[in-house]
């Protein structure tokens, strides 16, 4: 049973424009989120979290929302730039400091196109 | 499709022995599989890559004496943390593409404690 769903495998934004990207969780417990940019060839790296008391994390072109009714959280990248192009993925952790470790996703592919 | 299978999930062993890491790759055969250690802030650490068949890649400031890479078959990679300490203990999780697609799947992790 995957807790951590990505259910867009591949997701095609137009440079300039804004690309949003979503991930689902079914884990209640889950307190935690990250997301993770990779390249190919390269291990992901991390890009930017959010914990579950607040609903929105900015960092520069990159923000976070997370919506725990529906236990939902999206990235928003805007603009978009070609740099952007590489797999993102979700992930969440439960409460004390990760005693699970992290539960991923399975990846979106973002393509920017010019 | 493309589910990998980490094992064990957890694991608790005594400082100075040596412990095993299995990442297997259920319905796909992985060309390539990477190590990450999960540090306490979360972040992961890329520890090294490994190719069937060939000596995996260690990143900078990663013992390859102490973590032992194997990559025998398509399906299968193991990590065995040799002589364990302590420090050693930390969450450990592999993921495994096929390079045929941008597919690129973690395993479940592992939770190892060296007491």
């Amino acid at each position: 049973d995957q807790q951590v769903k990505q259910n867009s495998p591949s997701l095609s934004v137009q440079e300039g424009r804004i690309s949003i990207l979503n991930c689902d969780y079914t884990n209640s417990m889950f307190d935690y989120f990250l997301w993770y940019k990779k390249y190919p060839a390269e291990g992901p790296t991390f890009l930017i979290s959010i914990s579950s008391i607040k609903d929105k994390n900015e960092d520069g072109r990159f923000t976070v929302f997370l919506n725990k009714s529906a236990k939902h959280l999206s990235l928003h990248i805007v603009p978009s730039q070609p740099g952007d192009s590489a797999v993102y993925f979700c992930a969440a952790s439960a409460p004390g400091g990760g005693a699970d470790g992290l539960t991923f996703g399975k990846g979106t592919h973002l393509i920017i196109q010019p | 499709g493309a589910v990998v299978s980490q094992h064990p999930s957890r694991v608790i062993c005594k400082s100075g022995t040596s412990v095993k890491i299995e990442c297997r790759s259920l319905d796909f055969q992985a060309t390539t599989m990477f190590w990450y250690r999960q540090f306490p802030k979360k972040s992961l650490m890329l520890m090294a890559t490994s190719n069937e068949g060939s000596k995996a890649t260690y990143e900078q400031g990663v013992e390859k004496d102490k973590f032992l890479i194997n990559h025998a078959s398509l399906t299968l990679s193991t990590l065995t943390v040799t002589s364990a300490h302590p420090e050693d203990s930390s969450f450990y999780i592999c993921s495994a593409t096929d390079r045929s697609s941008y597919g690129y799947t973690f395993g479940s992790g592992t939770r190892l404690t060296v007491v």
